[in-house]
C-alpha cells in the first residue's frame, strides 16, 4: 500500500502571502494526484487533480507541481477563505486509494 | 459531473444495524465510480471502498473489508453504506464521493453517524 506523507502537519501563514505544501508518496504514483480543501463542517472539495491541473472554478491562485513521489500545493497570495485542512491522495493504481495525513493552514 | 446528496444523521446503539444512502443527480451514477471516506471526530479521510453501479463491481480497503457492506441500486441512482452491528467506535462523518477513475470529483454533503448507548 502507498502511504502519503504530508508536511508540515501545520502552517502559520499571514494574508496576502504564499503557502507551500508539500506530500510525499512512498513510492512513485506518476501523476496520479489530488489536492482538496476542506473546510469546518464541510465535505472535501477537489483542488487540484492530475498533479497540476485545477478543477472547475478553482482560482488560479491555486497550483499543483511534481511527479513521482514529490508533490507540491502552492497557494500564491492568501485569502482568508484559503485557511482551511488540505489533503493529498493518490490513485495510481487503486484499490486501495490513500490519502494524506493533512495540512492545517491557520492565519499567522 | 454528478451531484451527490447524502441521507440525513443517524444516532444509533451499539449493536443495532445501519444503513445510509448517496443519491446521484445530474449525469447518472451508473457512469462513475461511487466511494465512502470516514472521517473520525478531528482526524483526517480514510478511504473504504468503492462500487462501480453499472455493474455492481465492488472494492473494499482491507480495514473495513468484512466490517461494512457497500452495495448500490442504479435504478434509483444511488448507493448505500451498510453496518450489520454498529460499535461506538463507528462514530464519524462519513462521506461519499464521485470518480470516473481519478481524483474524487464529486462529494456529498456528509452523513454523521453516532453509536452512543
Amino acid at each position: 500500500e502507498i502511504v502519503m506523507t504530508q508536511s508540515p502537519a501545520t502552517l502559520s501563514v499571514s494574508p496576502g502571502e504564499r503557502a507551500t505544501l508539500s506530500c510525499r508518496a512512498s513510492q512513485s504514483v506518476s501523476s496520479n494526484l489530488a489536492w482538496y480543501q476542506q473546510k469546518p463542517g464541510q465535505a472535501p472539495r477537489l483542488l487540484i487533480y492530475g498533479a497540476s491541473t485545477r478543477a472547475t472554478g478553482i482560482p488560479a491562485r491555486f497550483s499543483g507541481s511534481g511527479s513521482g513521489t514529490e508533490f507540491t500545493l502552492t497557494i500564491s497570495s492568501l485569502q482568508s477563505e484559503d485557511f482551511a485542512v488540505y489533503y493529498c491522495q493518490e490513485y495510481h493504481n487503486w484499490p486501495p486509494i490513500t490519502f494524506g495525513q493533512g495540512t492545517r493552514l491557520e492565519v499567522k | 459531473e454528478v451531484q451527490l446528496v447524502q441521507s440525513g444523521a443517524e444516532v444509533k446503539k451499539p449493536g443495532q444495524s445501519l444503513k445510509i444512502s448517496c443519491k446521484g443527480s445530474g449525469n447518472s451514477i451508473g457512469t462513475y465510480w461511487i466511494g465512502w471516506m470516514r472521517q473520525m471526530p478531528g482526524k483526517g479521510l480514510e478511504w473504504m471502498g468503492i462500487i462501480y453501479p453499472g455493474d455492481s463491481d465492488t472494492r473494499y480497503s482491507p480495514s473495513f473489508q468484512g466490517q461494512v457492506t457497500i452495495s448500490a441500486d442504479k435504478s434509483i441512482s444511488t448507493a448505500y453504506l451498510q453496518w450489520s452491528s454498529l460499535k461506538a467506535s463507528d462514530t464519524a462523518m462519513y462521506y461519499c464521493a464521485g470518480t470516473a477513475g481519478s481524483a474524487w470529483v464529486s462529494w456529498g454533503q456528509g452523513t454523521l453517524v453516532t453509536v452512543s448507548s
